[in-house]
């Protein structure tokens, strides 16, 4: 089955400074690739995703880019605001639609005043 | 609010019992997924259904079961519980299927609050 593996598992950086969490992933079947964010005790929530025909995405202050070729994903978050700390996790599955996520392990981001 | 209801929030019991989480999935949502999320740990799939019938397993335990009823609705049934079954157990759920459906994006998957179960 698919594994997804994510680094860093806890990330501090100062405010206004960029944060960038790395995953990869396994199984090359998988082709849609979003990133859920999860506030202490609440819910994952979608921030952003990726399907394998689309190098990179923006979304105001976040991206995402995708390398098929290492199976790589990536998230970065520019000019980082207190309220982005939180644990932020990537996943993957195939065909993008009807199939379960596959997790990474999770990062702890802490923006730093 | 994601649209998908999960009950109970909070469920404290004891060592060898059994319980039951159920998860209401959003309108129209046709598949069901359950998470298991212990302590600083990540979202380890335990099984989904899509409309009725189990589409994929994970690391569910045989002690665990679950079903999705003709209302779409969903239950998790935990048994002979061991304290290490304490965790957040959340509920997704999706359009389901492949390809665009009425418009709406599949792929994304809509998570409830979570149940949070301790046992003691």
């Amino acid at each position: 089955g698919e594994n997804v593996e994510q680094h860093p598992s806890t990330l501090s950086v100062q405010e206004g400074d960029s944060a960038v969490i790395k995953c990869t992933y396994s199984d090359s079947a998988s082709n849609y690739f979003p990133w859920y964010k999860q506030e202490l005790g609440k819910r994952p929530q979608l921030i952003i995703d990726i399907r394998s025909n689309v190098g990179e995405k923006k979304d105001q202050r976040i991206a995402v880019t995708l390398n098929k070729t290492a199976k790589h994903f990536s998230l970065h978050i520019t000019e980082t605001q207190p309220e982005d700390s939180a644990v932020y996790f990537c996943a993957a599955s195939m065909k993008g639609g009807g199939n379960k996520l596959t997790f990474g392990t999770g990062t702890q981001l802490k923006v730093e005043l | 609010d994601s649209g998908v209801t999960q009950t109970p929030k909070h469920l404290i019991t004891a060592t060898g019992q059994r319980v039951t989480l159920r998860c209401s999935p959003r309108s129209g949502d046709l598949s069901v997924y359950w998470y298991q999320q212990s302590l600083d740990q990540g979202l380890q799939f335990l099984i989904q259904y899509y409309n009725g019938e189990e589409r994929a397993k994970g690391n569910i335990l045989e002690r665990f079961s679950a079903q999705q009823f003709p209302d779409l609705h969903s239950e998790l049934n935990l048994s002979s519980l061991e304290l290490g079954d304490s965790a957040l157990y959340f509920c997704a759920s999706s359009v389901g299927g492949t390809g665009l459906a009425g418009g709406r994006a599949t792929g994304e998957l809509f998570f409830g609050e979570g149940s949070r179960l301790t046992v003691l």
